[in-house]
């Protein structure tokens, strides 16, 4: 089975600041995919970048980036220059898309609210 | 077009009725999903249709009824309910064969059951 794991419940950054969340996941298999996904308040889950476990480099979205580490089994997320607009809840989620009886099914951790202040 | 669209956005029901969530796509994604989030939770998946046939149900209780008529439209029909089942229920959809599967989620239908 897969597990994902945020231990952080709750960060707080100062606008323009960087913040890292962090994220680990448990897996045996070899392909899998990663999410970073955002829920502000208005509750629409947003997909803010992905990364593909074959592939060592790290995926960046304007402000956004990530390291993954695979021995590691780490998946964290840094967001540069951080806006108001960036306070929401940050989910990590794995994919394993090889799987029948798994198919498209999303694993996640159980988030961290990122709160940007003035 | 890279929207999920789902309706209506807040329901309040009693214990005894019946009522009906619906979710829209139009990238021509084959795979369509439930989930139910709580409050200050992750989503818990509920089912999974592939190519419009039920793929994965997570032991979820027979008042909820999931339906994909077609490959753009999922409903999931409620009776029943109980107190518990209030909670915000995502749609979500997806490429099957492609790589970049991730999931695209619509804004939700916060359900208050009363």
């Amino acid at each position: 089975a897969q597990t994902v794991t945020q231990s952080q419940p709750e960060m707080s950054v100062q606008e323009a600041e960087t913040v890292t969340l962090s994220c680990t996941y448990d897996t045996s298999e070899n392909n899998y995919y990663l999410f970073w996904y955002k829920q502000p308040p208005s509750r629409q889950m947003i997909l803010v970048i992905r990364q593909e476990a074959y592939k060592q480099q790290n995926a960046t979205e304007n402000r956004f980036s990530v390291n993954f580490q695979k021995a590691a089994k780490s998946f964290s997320l840094k967001i540069s220059d951080s806006q108001l607009g960036d306070t929401a809840m940050y989910f990590c989620a794995f994919m394993n898309p090889d799987r029948g009886s798994t198919l498209g099914r999303l694993y996640f951790g159980r988030g961290t609210q990122l709160t940007v202040w003035p | 077009d890279t929207e999920v669209t789902q309706t209506p956005k807040h329901l309040v029901m009693g214990m005894t009725n019946k009522k009906s969530l619906k979710c829209e796509q139009h990238m021509g994604h084959r795979a369509m999903y439930w989930y139910k989030q709580k409050a200050k939770k992750p989503p818990e998946l509920m089912f999974v249709y592939s190519y419009e046939k039920l793929s994965i149900n997570e032991s979820v209780p027979s008042r909820f009824s999931p339906e994909c008529p077609n490959s753009s439209l999922l409903n999931l029909h409620l009776h029943a309910l109980q107190p518990e089942d209030s909670a915000l229920y995502l749609c979500a959809s997806s490429q099957i064969i492609s790589r970049w599967p991730e999931a695209f989620f619509g804004q939700g239908t916060r359900l208050t059951v009363v």
